[in-house]
């Protein structure tokens, strides 16, 4: 079944303790993205990568690493989560450029941090 | 930077009342698409507008991209509570995206 899956679903964790949410999709998709869900916010977009090896900042970098070995992984890393990293963080996957092509979407990460 | 404002935040409607949300842009459009996002769920996709003027049907959904490319609607004829959700608009080009802030339709049977 074409997806794209995010691991973990569900995460509480701790001020300044590293985590990695992991992003996988098995539809052979170039472009990828991460996204956090804030309520009255939308979707806001974090990084981007338009190919492997291809990474850029989107709205709201800040506090956010990414990178993209594979062409199916794009994994999302917070080196020292901070409170207001408190969100619902979703990644999508597209066929080419993200304004082209439909964008599908991970179930989502609900991450807290205390 | 490009911004997309959505309106209105929030629509609670009694079923079979018409819905519609609006975006609008600051500047010109090169496409628009629009997703539902269901209570707990993630975005769903469910069109692509491209051209100006272009208007598009899905059953009780109505979709039009403005002649100006900057403006775009999404009119739900006779909501049905199955229509609860939240509506985004996305836009973009090479790879930066934008989504509208959403609005959430409530409906009451």
């Amino acid at each position: 079944e074409a997806q794209v899956t995010q691991n973990p679903r569900y995460l509480i964790t701790v001020t300044g303790k590293k985590l990695t949410v992991t992003c996988s999709q098995n539809m052979n998709h170039e472009y990828m993205s991460w996204y956090r869900q804030d309520p009255g916010l939308g979707l806001r977009q974090i990084y981007y990568s338009m190919n492997v090896e291809v990474t850029d900042k989107g709205d709201v970098p800040e506090g956010y690493k990414v990178s993209r070995k594979e062409k199916r992984n794009f994994p999302l890393i917070l080196e020292s989560p901070s409170p207001n990293q408190t969100s619902l963080y979703f990644c999508a996957s597209s066929l080419r450029s993200g304004g082209v092509d439909t964008q599908y979407f991970g179930p989502g990460t609900r991450l807290t941090v205390l | 930077g490009q911004q997309v404002m959505q309106i209105p935040q929030y629509q609670h409607v009694q079923e079979g009342e018409d819905f519609t949300t609006y975006c609008n842009s600051s500047t010109t459009l090169s496409n628009i698409q629009w997703y539902k996002q269901r209570p707990g769920g993630h975005p769903v996709f469910l069109i692509q507008l491209v051209k100006s003027g272009e208007v598009k049907k899905q059953k009780r959904l109505t979709f039009q991209f403005g002649e100006a490319k900057k403006n775009s609607s999404l009119h739900i004829t006779a909501t049905q509570t199955t229509d609860v959700g939240t509506y985004f608009c996305l836009s973009g080009n090479t790879g930066k995206l934008i989504f509208g802030q959403g609005t959430t339709l409530q409906v009451k049977p």
